[in-house]
């Protein structure tokens, strides 16, 4: 069955970087477009970015665009957010998913947890 | 794009029904959504796809009693025989132009 591993949450200061991954299998990675989503503690679910099955387009959203970097490596199933600039208000939980062919989520990772503080 | 309005909280008893609603803005009443269930503590989980014209798929292992509708610009998730372990927060989702909302959520209590 499809599974998402997140990794790479932690402690970071504003201002600095993190990078997270997905690791996914159960499925053929390299032909679906892969998303990750957040949830700040206590709110609702924001969608954060997209990347289209072999990384040829990347959409964002608002609040992160120029910061976070969405990318893919077809050859290790794995999916990857680049984080800079970090801003407290990026604390959460990312979660990275995964949309069927109508382009909506269909499965989801476990999340890891990300915490912007000094 | 389109907005998806939620209710913040809903609340039925145990063993009843209960139908929570996700309204499409205007001009987006034709939009497929899909429901996703979150626990207390855990993922979200994928819950099922839900078309303008009331027709839904479900997700895999997904009870039989929820169950889908649709009218005009609203997107119904309905729970039959209401269990303790229903009581989650419930958000829709939907996508336009390379941009995808998600609704506020509706936390359901079961009572």
């Amino acid at each position: 069955q499809v599974q998402l591993v997140e990794s790479g949450g932690g402690v970071v200061q504003p201002g600095g970087s993190l990078r997270l991954s997905c690791a996914a299998s159960g499925f053929t990675f390299s032909s679906y477009g892969m998303h990750w989503v957040r949830q700040a503690p206590g709110k609702g679910l924001e969608w954060v970015a997209f990347i289209r099955y072999d990384g040829s387009n990347k959409y964002y959203a608002d609040s992160v665009k120029g910061r976070f970097t969405i990318s893919r490596d077809n050859s290790k199933n794995t999916l990857y957010l680049q984080m800079n600039s970090l801003r407290a208000e990026d604390t959460a939980v990312y979660y990275c998913a995964k949309p069927d062919f109508t382009m909506i989520v269909v499965e989801w990772g476990q999340g890891t947890l990300v915490t912007v503080s000094s | 794009q389109p907005v998806l309005t939620q209710s913040s909280s809903a609340s039925a008893s145990l063993g009843s029904s209960v139908k929570l609603t996700c309204t499409l803005s205007s001009g987006h009443s034709s939009y497929i959504i899909a429901w996703h269930q979150q626990q207390p503590g855990k993922a979200p989980r994928y819950l099922m796809k839900l078309e303008g014209s009331g027709s839904y798929n479900k997700g895999s292992g997904v009870p039989d009693r929820f169950s889908g509708s649709s009218s005009g610009a609203d997107r119904y998730l309905t729970i039959s025989n209401l269990q303790f372990e229903d009581e989650a927060d419930y958000y829709c989702e939907t996508w336009d132009s390379n941009t995808w909302v998600f609704g506020g959520g509706t936390k359901l209590t079961v009572l």
